[in-house]
């Protein structure tokens, strides 16, 4: 079976960093997504995370440890536009098929001035 | 542009009713998806699709049938056996499925209420 877990909601002021943590089971591990999704809008494609460690784009940065279970998404500099759901979604060889990843709750983050 | 449209953006459906949910894409992606998402929940599978004239069952498939006659089509039909259907629902496409680096790529979403 899976499991992904992230917060509900976080808040955050404009110009701060907020960092949002993703823990997973798995039966299997094949990379890891982190996908930004505003109101009403389709997800969009922010990450991906196969290896351990940091990588880093842009304001966005994000942090994968295999053997903790454990990824976290790292954002700089907030802008208003910033607020949004980040979904963390993990690709599990062992269920379901063809590399179809699983995704978690999702994360509402609020950016406030 | 490429991309992936969905259509229509809101849809109504009366008790008992099968409604249709259209989505193409022209990026000439193998694979196909079809997600369900509610308030505080994250996206569940339905169906995927990866190659034509074949598709599979995701975890939530029950009430739901579709078809994949057309590379670039993947309609979802929401039938009256599904009690509960209002909710979003968004289609997406990846190159061939069978990849594991592969990313989604996601339409803009039909939005289903139930009347």
């Amino acid at each position: 079976g899976q499991n992904i877990d992230q917060p509900t909601e976080m808040t955050a002021t404009e110009g701060a960093i907020v960092q949002i943590n993703c823990t997973y089971q798995t039966s299997g591990f094949n990379g890891l997504f982190w996908y930004q999704q505003h109101a009403g809008e389709a997800p969009t494609f922010l990450s991906y995370n196969v290896l351990d460690g940091l990588e880093e784009k842009g304001r966005f940065s994000s942090f994968l440890s295999r053997s903790k279970g454990y990824s976290y998404l790292l954002l700089k500099e907030l802008q208003m536009k910033d607020s949004a759901s980040y979904l963390c979604a993990v690709r599990d060889p062992f269920t379901g098929g063809s590399y179809i990843p699983t995704f978690g709750r999702g994360t509402s983050l609020i950016v406030h001035p | 542009d490429g991309g992936i449209t969905q259509s229509p953006k809101y849809l109504f459906r009366k008790e008992g009713q099968n409604v249709t949910l259209s989505c193409e894409q022209n990026l000439n992606h193998d694979a196909m998806y079809w997600y369900r998402q509610d308030p505080g929940q994250g996206l569940r599978l339905i169906y995927y699709s990866q190659i034509v004239n074949d598709f599979q069952k995701g975890d939530i498939a029950e009430g739901y049938s579709v078809s994949r006659e057309k590379k670039e089509s993947f309609p979802l039909t929401v039938t009256s056996a599904q009690k509960n259907p209002t909710a979003f629902y968004l289609c997406a496409s990846s190159p061939n499925g069978d990849d594991s680096r592969e990313t989604q790529y996601f339409g803009p979403g039909t939005r289903l209420l139930v009347l």
